[in-house]
């Protein structure tokens, strides 16, 4: 399949250790945050949302963290596979409006 | 599985010709979105519906694009005269109306205009 973001920023790391993706967001208006994986030749999948009232967000192996204080948003993955494989974007939502404004994102490589 | 289908999944065309592109979202979902999305960027947004009402159309949609949902269901975007610069994927979204929903992506159209 076509890879998606060949010039993105990398991460690199062992199976079965802790994956950290950060993403700075551009606007303080914003009250709604979702992490999206794309694989290669998919569309962008849901991983796990987060809104502005909140701080910390736990799903299935992953936890979004949200510091507003800095315009701040993290996604640990826990226990990282090889599925967990592909470019990991954050995208924010301004409060008021429907579109969702995505940032540049990360690749996730694991390495066994 | 009903989620986002997207049709065709690859489309090459010459320059200058015409295409379209069909979107069915989840069926429960009133809100469906284009985004476009090309090599090492995130996607970027288009146009936005609610239900068959377009209410937000990005200053990336140039008069050369139009997108319809007719009957409030699927969408088809269509690119008049199509130039090199608008091969890229072609995402469509949906959600529910409701509060802040996440949008549910589909696995796209791959233009490619040669």
């Amino acid at each position: 399949g076509e890879s998606v973001g060949l010039h993105l920023p990398t991460l690199s790391v062992q199976e079965g250790d802790n994956s950290i993706i950060n993403c700075a967001y551009s606007n303080s208006a914003s009250d709604y945050f979702i992490w999206y994986k794309q694989e290669s030749g998919k569309g962008p999948q849901f991983i796990i949302d987060i809104r502005s009232n909140m701080d910390k967000r736990q799903g299935q192996r992953v936890t979004v963290l949200l510091n507003k204080t800095v315009k701040h948003l993290s996604l640990q993955i826990a226990a990282t596979q090889p599925g967990d494989s592909a470019v990991y974007f954050c995208a924010e939502k301004i409060q008021g409006a429907q579109k969702l404004v995505f940032g540049q994102g990360t690749r996730l490589t694991i390495n066994p | 599985d009903t989620g986002v289908s997207q049709d065709p999944r690859h489309k090459i065309t010459k320059r200058g010709q015409n295409v379209t592109f069909r979107c069915d979202p989840i069926s429960e979902h009133n809100r469906l979105y284009w985004y476009r999305q090309t090599l090492g960027q995130g996607p970027e947004f288009l146009t936005y519906f609610q239900n068959e009402a377009q209410l937000e159309k990005s200053r990336l949609l140039s008069d050369r694009f139009s997108a319809e949902r007719p009957k409030g269901s699927f969408s088809t975007l269509e690119i008049q005269r199509t130039e090199q610069g608008d091969s890229a994927m072609y995402l469509c979204a949906s959600s529910r109306e409701q509060g802040n929903s996440p949008l549910h992506f589909g696995n796209g159209t791959r233009l490619t205009v040669t």
